[in-house]
């Protein structure tokens, strides 16, 4: 089964708010992705944590990351309609060179 | 500024028929990556090369051979196509072996029919 999964897997918001969507994994992992994917498109790097890290921030994105529980959380702050987009976590299970990326959360952004 | 590029980009094939998706990176990445996705799902791990030479399985492997031909290219042969393999195909690269970003192609929408 996959690596990551991810929750919720559709979430629906006003723009303005803030989105959180969070990211479980099962084995041990060096880092730890996410990535947006607008439809019918590629997906594109947000931002990586490394395992020895616990929050990262790079704009608008917060990124935190508890190995312990093997989870990670994406936080989006001040929505915006631009951000409507499916995203995801992917990681890599330390001693491979393997990215196995989660089943991914539709967010909808509403104006 | 290319990136990652796969060819076709559509494609409709017969049941039983064979295709190869072609992939070539121009930044001179070592880790090359073949992932399917199937709609509303996330994306699975075909074959991945490590390094020019190197090929393995991932997650989805069955039905799919990979060639390695050049540190730029990773191809992908569907050697005799069913409709469970219709899907969108991304290919994407890595510059090191850990921690850095996977760039990803616009993809291939695989139709068997």
């Amino acid at each position: 089964s996959q690596q990551g999964e991810e929750d919720p897997q559709a979430l629906s918001i006003q723009e303005g708010e803030n989105a959180t969507m969070n990211c479980s994994y099962k084995t041990s992992i060096n880092n730890l992705q996410w990535y947006r994917q607008n439809s019918g498109r590629g997906l594109v790097h947000l931002i990586l944590i490394r395992s020895n890290e616990r929050e990262k921030h790079s704009g608008r994105l917060r990124v935190t990351l508890d190995t312990s529980k093997k989870s990670s959380s994406l936080l989006i702050t001040a929505s915006r309609a631009a951000d409507t987009a499916s995203y995801f976590c992917a990681t890599d299970a330390s001693g491979t060179y393997k990215y196995i990326f989660g089943t991914g959360t539709r967010l909808k952004v509403l104006a | 500024n290319a990136g990652v590029t796969q060819t076709p980009k559509f494609q409709v094939l017969k049941t039983g028929q064979s295709m190869t998706l072609q992939c070539a990176q121009d930044m001179n990445h070592n880790s090359m990556y073949w992932y399917r996705q199937d709609p509303g799902m996330g994306l699975r791990l075909i074959y991945y090369s490590a390094s020019e030479g190197t090929t393995d399985k991932g997650e989805v492997p069955n039905g799919y051979n990979v060639s390695r031909l050049n540190k730029r290219e990773f191809s992908l042969r569907l050697e005799s196509a069913a409709p469970s393999q219709t899907s969108v195909y991304f290919c994407a690269s890595k510059a090191t072996l850990s921690g850095n970003t996977i760039y990803f192609g616009e993809g291939s929408w695989l139709t068997v029919v």
